[in-house]
């Protein structure tokens, strides 16, 4: 069974403090690592998908990166603004729907 | 850009009793899915529709069923309501091309059961 496991589950960081968020999976053939942003009561909104290992993708202050075991999300110099909970899913070989983790809920202090 | 479109984005019913949620997709994606999140938990799969044919199904309980019409949209038709089934139900769609399916995500609609 696909197993999808986030930390921290709670980062605070202050204005302008770089930090890293884990996403560690178990899955039986990769298709695709999402990961979403998500603001209390509102959906999931995508940020990236990663395909396989050693891939990089990087949008505005967040870097995703993939291994064969995990991804990380870094965030670079982070403002109040990306205060969210960061949700990673994986996406099976054959299938189409996202086993998500439990999230990691980010508050950035200015 | 169109977007998913849920309905109704609030509901509030009583134990016991029944509720449909609808999902619009975003035009052209042939794929359906319906999660439920509750308070402080990552969304669970519950079912999914690829050319309006049920394709996955996850814990989704007997009282509750689904279906997607000939125009795309679905329904989430829930009975006998339970405290537990308090949440937020998103419903999500991704057109299943080559490649990692992207799932774009409703904003929700939020049921409280009484």
């Amino acid at each position: 069974e696909d197993q999808v496991t986030q930390s921290p589950e709670a980062l605070r960081l202050q204005e302008g403090e770089s930090s890293s968020l884990n996403c560690s999976y178990t899955v039986s053939g990769l298709r695709g690592l999402f990961w979403y942003r998500q603001d209390p009561g509102k959906g999931p909104e995508f940020l990236f998908t990663l395909y396989s290992a050693g891939e990089e993708k990087e949008k505005e202050r967040l870097k995703a990166t993939l291994t064969k075991k995990e991804s990380f999300l870094h965030i670079t110099a982070p403002k109040p603004e990306d205060s969210a909970t960061y949700l990673c899913a994986v996406q099976e070989e054959y299938g189409n729907k996202l086993v998500f983790g439990a999230g990691t809920i980010l508050r950035v202090k200015s | 850009a169109a977007g998913v479109i849920q309905s109704p984005r609030h509901l509030i019913k009583e134990k016991r009793e029944t509720a449909t949620l609808k999902c619009y997709p975003i035009p052209r994606h042939d794929t359906v899915y319906w999660y439920q999140q509750g308070p402080g938990q990552d969304p669970q799969f519950l079912i999914s529709f690829y050319e309006k044919m049920q394709s996955d199904k996850g814990s989704i309980p007997d009282r509750f069923s689904a279906q997607q019409f000939s125009d795309y949209h679905s329904e989430l038709n829930m009975s006998s309501l339970e405290l537990g089934d308090s949440a937020l139900y998103f419903c999500a769609s991704s057109f299943a091309g080559a490649g990692a399916n992207v799932l774009t995500f409703g904003a929700g609609s939020r049921l409280t059961v009484l």
